[in-house]
């Protein structure tokens, strides 16, 4: 149980295009989903939550015109990467969450490759 | 907000040896800690997690011990096998309504010798 699942997996494409990730929970409610980014070799950095029907809140430092975040159902997040310039490649991945004292369920993630 | 702090970065020991990686954290208010595993280009796991209500937890070769007082913890591996090789996060959560994210620690890479 508690499978997320994250689309596309791989993405290389030109400065100034939009990229759209997907994360579904496949087979529980995520109240709430995550999406972090990944520089090589380093830690998990929160760029944003998002609750189902609500808003995401940012994390600082994160541009919300940059990286638009939906959360239209309790299974589906999506993170668009507005305009990607090649400073926004990175590993991206999300996670989601039922309730408030379930852990969190990683997706495989997206290496996003701006040339 | 929360800072997780985590050490060593990098952890080399021979098959079948002990591991042991420790975490401190700042806001006295976390009360979630889960550890996750994660190989190269895939997802990270969860191995392990405990709540400020216990103190040590244990499955098979695997235990995270909590001191709240000192605000830290620590995930041990025993009898540690070549698969366990890869890199290793802790994280602490703050309770909030409807947030409840997670701060990780810098991660530590664990290389099992076999």
């Amino acid at each position: 149980g508690a499978v997320v699942s994250q689309h596309p997996s791989r993405v290389i494409c030109k400065s100034g295009t939009s990229v759209k990730i997907e994360c579904r929970s496949l087979d529980f409610q995520a109240t709430t989903m995550f999406w972090y980014r990944q520089f090589p070799k380093k830690s998990l950095m929160l760029m944003a939550t998002s609750n189902e029907g609500s808003k995401a809140t940012y994390e600082q430092g994160v541009e919300k015109d940059k990286f638009l975040i939906n959360h239209a159902s309790l299974t589906l997040s999506t993170l668009t990467v507005t305009s990607a310039h090649p400073e926004d490649s990175s590993f991206y991945i999300c996670s989601a969450r039922g309730p408030p004292n379930q852990p969190q369920h990683f997706g495989d993630g997206t290496r996003l490759s701006i040339l | 907000g929360e800072n997780v702090e985590q050490h060593p970065s990098t952890l080399s020991v021979q098959e079948g040896d002990s591991a042991v990686i420790k975490c401190t954290y700042s806001d006295s208010a976390s009360n979630y800690f889960p550890w996750y595993k994660q190989e190269l280009g895939k997802r990270p796991q969860l191995i392990i997690d405990i709540r400020s209500n216990v103190g040590e937890k244990k499955d098979q070769r695997i235990a995270v011990t909590l001191n709240k007082t000192a605000k830290h913890f620590s995930l041990h591996i025993t009898e540690t096998q070549p698969e366990d090789s890869a890199v290793y996060f802790c994280a602490a959560s703050i309770p909030g309504t409807g947030r409840r994210a997670l701060t990780f620690g810098s991660g530590t890479r664990l290389q099992v010798q076999p």
